[in-house]
């Protein structure tokens, strides 16, 4: 079955240290994004991409950067890691126009 | 751009009382309109889901939700619920391609 899988599942990191989410789907979908789930504020967009060498920033991507290098992988990378990207990170994806979104089971970060 | 507002952070209900959560969006000209369901530790899925057509929408589970242009509201009902329907809720309206969440609803459910 078409699925999509994201590592780590929980990752706890240092202030300042790069870090990177990985995002894997075998839907064959165009659009992937990552969104971020906080207490009070639901879910935050904060990269999206369209098609492979497409991306597009969200409401809340500073601090984040994304690559689509192909169809199937949209890897996160937070450059300089900071206590409030503590956070749970979701990927999805979806065939595009009315078509719902598919959702990974979430990667926990804490940065100490 | 598109705006969704969840009326309700917390709603604890009975088992087997009917519910109500509350989700308003910003008017546009077409939209689409979504709920997903988020169980404890788990990734979110969807639940129903407002294109065209009928505005009453229905899931497999029960739960029902209205598309109401007028109030711009889809509000989503159960008329009686289940301990397992304990879960946290989020509605979301579509917006160039991109879904746009309110801030979640969490259905508490007493036995």
């Amino acid at each position: 079955d078409a699925e999509i899988t994201q590592s780590p599942r929980h990752k706890i990191t240092e202030t300042g240290r790069q870090v990177t989410l990985a995002c894997h789907q075998t839907w064959n979908h165009n659009n992937m994004f990552w969104y971020r789930q906080d207490l009070g504020h639901g879910l935050r967009l904060i990269h999206y991409s369209y098609g492979v060498q497409d991306t597009n920033k969200g409401e809340v991507s500073d601090g984040y950067s994304v690559s689509r290098s192909n169809t199937e992988d949209l890897p996160l990378t937070l450059e300089s890691a900071a206590s409030s990207q503590t956070s749970v990170y979701f990927c999805a994806s979806s065939v595009g126009g009315a078509g719902e979104l598919f959702f990974g089971e979430g990667s926990r970060l804490t940065v100490l | 751009a598109q705006s969704v507002t969840q009326l309700d952070s917390q709603v604890p209900v009975f088992e087997e009382a009917p519910v109500e959560l509350r989700c308003n969006y910003s008017s546009s000209v077409s939209v689409y309109l979504f709920w997903y369901v988020q169980y404890p530790n788990q990734g979110l899925q969807l639940l129903l889901k407002y294109l065209s057509g009928s505005t009453l929408v229905e899931s497999i589970n029960g739960f029902e939700a209205e598309f109401n242009k007028s109030q711009t509201s889809f509000h989503l009902r159960k008329p009686s619920v289940h301990i397992s329907d304990t879960a946290e809720y989020f509605c979301a309206v579509k917006d160039t391609g991109k879904l746009i969440f309110g801030q979640g609803t969490t259905l508490q459910v007493k036995p």
